[in-house]
């Protein structure tokens, strides 16, 4: 059982939207922690994808954005293109537990 | 460019140990820390815990405290990873990843390639 929660599977046709949400609880985003996602394709490393909530590294499209209220946080894809799926998880610091927090990943579909 | 090279894939039997290295280069080794996640088949990462390559500073996640060691070199920019006392459920993909500054809250902005280690009888 991940401490951050996120919806185990998410599907979208080419060019349509889609938005990955991540729940935790007072002692991780909520506490004010920043959240980062990270977008795992088939057999490889992850890879950054946003960091500090809604912060895209380079290389990263702008198609890609991150937003967070509360205690949880929102993974948003446009233009979704087939190069898009993968698994994606959120990550977080905890508090009670002093060390980072994932969520249980959510696999991406590209119908 | 930042790279992120792991040993190769380890066997071992329940209640050996194994030492997992991760080598970098592309950038300055004593400048970013390193923590340390795994993935266990089909499932997601877990935490073990971080490493301050300045200082040597390292903090644990509860769950492998007493279980785990995690060392740097810094003549050959190359981080480590022990664990001890490895049971069946310790098999899993184990990967290092640069954090992105000196604190276990920051993104790990560049990961290793992973190294599975299968305990087994």
């Amino acid at each position: 059982q991940s401490v951050l929660t996120q919806p185990p599977s998410v599907s979208g046709a080419p060019g349509q939207r889609v938005t990955i949400s991540c729940t935790g609880s007072s002692s991780n985003i909520g506490a004010a922690y920043d959240v980062q996602w990270y977008q795992q394709l088939p057999g490889t490393a992850p890879k950054l994808l946003m960091y500090g909530n809604t912060n895209r590294p380079s290389g990263v499209p702008d198609r890609f954005s991150g937003s967070k209220s509360g205690t949880s946080a929102s993974l948003a894809i446009t233009g979704l293109q087939a190069e898009d799926e993968a698994d994606y998880y959120c990550q977080s610091h905890d508090s009670s537990l002093s060390g980072s927090v994932f969520g249980g990943g959510t696999k991406l579909t590209v119908l | 460019q930042v790279q992120l090279v792991q040993s190769g894939a380890e066997v071992k039997k329940p209640g050996a140990s194994v030492k997992v290295s991760c080598k970098a280069s592309g950038y300055t080794f004593t400048g970013y820390s390193f923590t340390w996640v795994r993935q266990a088949p089909g499932q997601g990462f877990e935490w073990m815990g971080w490493i301050n390559v300045h200082n040597g500073d390292t903090n644990f996640a509860q769950k492998f405290q007493g279980r785990v060691t995690m060392t740097t070199d810094t003549s050959t920019s190359t981080a480590y990873m022990e664990l001890r006392s490895l049971r069946s459920d310790d098999t899993a993909v184990y990967y290092c990843a640069r954090l992105l500054c000196s604190s276990a809250t920051c993104p790990l902005d560049y990961w290793g390639q992973g190294t599975l280690v299968t305990v087994s009888s």
